[in-house]
């Protein structure tokens, strides 16, 4: 599985856009970027993944840069709901997902 | 509610003494993995099942074992407990449709064992 890298942390104003990067740039082609966050004590819950398109659903859009070595999830209007820790994962479908250290976003009022 | 139930949702066990913790997998889904997370660390793999046999194992040692029953519910058994093992264990389902898998696994809550 390719390695990821997300920055440890970032704050977000309440009612604002999140954007969350990560580098990706050992992905091979059969390799899926999913992101997944985990509120304090809970189980890992699915946001979104892509491919080589970028993708939107109702919690969030994943934009993947053309050569699909990097990547920003985008929470459109950040909640204080939203805070949690956030991985991106790359990996081909079926396979284990291998969590990095994540980056830790705090939604502020 | 992802529809993956674990249980128990606590536990407290003794070093040196074995546990089983049970996952029933969201319905229709054929394929049950298990993670461990330290405190402080993101989950790591420990095994996947698909059709009650295992097809992918993480850097774990054969004291952690599973077992998948043909309504595709699981369990995690661990033996001879050490103070490290303790940790949250997560349990994740997903569907393999014969060519493909979906791509997204479904968590549940997790069971928090703690070894004293």
């Amino acid at each position: 599985d390719a390695k990821t890298t997300q920055p440890p942390s970032m704050d977000c104003a309440e009612g604002r856009a999140a954007n969350l990067p990560c580098n990706h740039s050992t992905i091979s082609g059969n390799e899926y970027v999913y992101w997944y966050r985990q509120i304090h004590s809970q189980g890992p819950q699915y946001i979104i993944h892509g491919l080589k398109n970028n993708e939107t659903n109702e919690m969030a859009s994943l934009i993947i840069t053309e050569d699909r070595k990097s990547s920003t999830l985008i929470l459109p209007h950040a909640t204080l709901r939203d805070t949690a820790v956030y991985y991106c994962i790359v990996t081909a479908a079926g396979n284990k997902l291998t969590f990095g250290g994540g980056t830790r976003v705090l939604v502020k009022p | 509610e992802t529809g993956v139930t674990q249980s128990p949702t606590h536990l407290i066990k003794t070093r040196g003494q074995q546990v089983t913790l049970r996952c029933s997998s969201q319905s229709g889904h054929n394929t049950v993995s298990w993670y461990q997370q330290a405190l402080g660390q993101g989950p790591q793999f420990i095994f996947q099942y698909y059709r009650e046999e295992e097809n992918g194992r993480g850097n774990f040692p054969p004291r952690f074992s599973g077992l998948q029953f043909p309504n595709y519910s699981s369990e995690l058994n661990v033996n001879a407990l050490e103070l490290d093992d303790s940790a949250l264990y997560l349990c994740a389902s997903r569907q393999y449709r014969g060519r493909e898998w979906d791509t997204e696994a479904f968590f549940g809550q997790g069971t928090r064992l703690t070894v004293v």
